[in-house]
């Protein structure tokens, strides 16, 4: 079974709203990433927070993370078309040495003009 | 730079046969993932690469799965008597260092369907 589980699966909004997705997780985490994939294929790394970090910002994506609640959001503030695509949160196990990443299902965002 | 390249983008084998697929990380990134991705299972780890030896197979789903990495660089996912579960998108990444910390970068995959 996955370690993460996004909330919600599917999300469509208009050009300038903002988009938040969730991620909450089973197991202690060493960090939790989130990634961006369009058309299927390539995932583009997006933000890496540590489970000793409560929030991070870049550009216009804010992460933050709740350990005690095991879950994490992305906003996403004044999106655009271009922000059309999947994303998934992806953590690493603080058990890991190795650093592979354990995917949520994703959340398909769609922005529509 | 370049990022991380795969080939063949896509293949069409037959059940039965089998496959080679390649991945050339990003230059200087010692750590090499690959993962899989298909619409019952989702993203799946596969096998993690630090060097050219694999500490952490964990994610090969069965005997038929093998992989390799030469010269700290390009890796090679082999599949042997391809099954039609076997059809996903098979993605590579590659990290700095021990990869651990460190954003993974992707491949654009190539994706495989046994027919």
């Amino acid at each position: 079974s996955q370690q993460g589980e996004e909330d919600p699966q599917a999300l469509s909004i208009q050009e300038g709203e903002n988009a938040t997705m969730n991620c909450s997780y089973k197991t202690s985490i060493n960090n939790l990433q989130w990634y961006r994939q369009n058309s299927g294929r390539g995932l583009v790394h997006l933000i890496l927070i540590r489970s000793n970090e409560r929030e991070k910002h870049s550009g216009r994506l804010r992460v933050t993370l709740d350990t005690s609640k095991k879950s994490s959001s992305l906003l996403i503030t004044a999106s655009r078309a271009a922000d059309t695509a999947s994303y998934f949160c992806a953590t690493v196990l603080t058990t890991d040495s190795w650093g592979k990443l354990q995917f949520g299902a994703g959340t398909q965002v769609v922005v529509t003009p | 730079g370049a990022g991380v390249s795969q080939s063949p983008s896509n293949k069409v084998t037959e059940k039965g046969k089998d496959v080679e697929l390649r991945c050339d990380p990003i230059s200087g990134h010692t750590a090499l993932y690959w993962y899989r991705q298909s619409l019952g299972q989702g993203l799946e780890f596969l096998i993690y690469f630090q060097g050219n030896s694999a500490p952490d197979k964990s994610g090969l789903p069965s005997d038929r799965f093998s992989a390799e990495r030469t010269g700290g660089s390009v890796s090679t996912l082999t599949i042997q008597r391809t099954q039609q579960e076997d059809s996903a998108v098979y993605l590579c990444a590659s990290s700095f260092g021990t990869g651990r910390s460190y954003e993974q970068y992707f491949g654009p995959g190539t994706r495989l369907t046994v027919t």
